[in-house]
């Protein structure tokens, strides 16, 4: 069936990255964008931003601008979104979901998410 | 930036109620609009797409209407299963969500 699989929970100290995986099965990874949402505990979604598989164009929201890099690896249909610099308030859950190419898409696959804590 | 605003915040609601949550986007952004329902611990579904259409297997008591700025999901006779989170997001231009809906029992 459709779906994508994150990887697991990751704890950080602070100033440190984490690169989080996604791993899509069941469809042909180069014809959906994948996009990457977190939610705080408690909070609401907060999209960060866009990557195409088949090219590897990407479209990042400006508050994580120079802090976040997603990438792809076609051969194991799978996406990667690596955030820098993290901060204690970014500890949240990190969601990669499945969109159609190009504007106007909604998200209709979602991967189970993954908690990524940052704490000294 | 397109901003999107639900209301209410919060509802509580009995069994059978038919229920409304609005949508409000800070601009135009004609139909592209979606609707998600998210319980606890789990990773949001998605329910409506473009304002209005039903995704594949979703009960056909979820509906949702509008265009422009002004939208609706609508549930018509509350199940005990749809007491979660809703929420909106508008796909015209990037991908901002609005801030949720909790659905309680009353």
């Amino acid at each position: 069936q459709v779906q994508l699989v994150q990887s697991g929970a990751e704890v950080k100290k602070p100033g440190a990255s984490v690169k989080v995986s996604c791993k899509a099965s069941g469809y042909t990874f180069t014809s959906y964008d994948i996009n990457w949402v977190r939610q705080a505990t408690g909070q609401g979604l907060e999209w960060m931003g866009w990557m195409n598989p088949n090219s590897g164009d990407t479209g990042y929201v400006q508050k994580f601008q120079g802090r976040v890099t997603m990438t792809r690896d076609t051969s194991t249909s799978t996406a990667y979104m690596e955030l820098s610099s993290l901060r204690s308030e970014e500890t949240a859950v990190y969601y990669c979901a499945r969109g159609e190419l190009g504007t106007g898409s909604a998200f209709d696959i979602w991967g189970q998410g993954t908690m990524v804590t940052v704490s000294s | 930036d397109i901003q999107m605003t639900q209301s209410p915040s919060s509802l509580s609601a009995s069994v059978g109620d038919r229920v409304t949550i609005t949508c409000r986007a800070s601009q135009s952004i004609s139909s592209y609009l979606n609707w998600y329902q998210q319980k606890p611990g789990k990773a949001p579904k998605l329910l409506i797409y473009a304002a209005s259409n039903l995704q594949s297997g979703v009960p056909s008591r979820f509906s949702g209407s509008g265009s422009g700025t002004d939208f609706t999901l609508t549930i018509s006779s509350l199940q005990p299963e749809d007491f979660a989170t809703y929420y909106c997001q508008q796909s015209y231009s990037s991908r901002a969500f609005g801030q949720g809906t909790k659905v309680e029992i009353k």
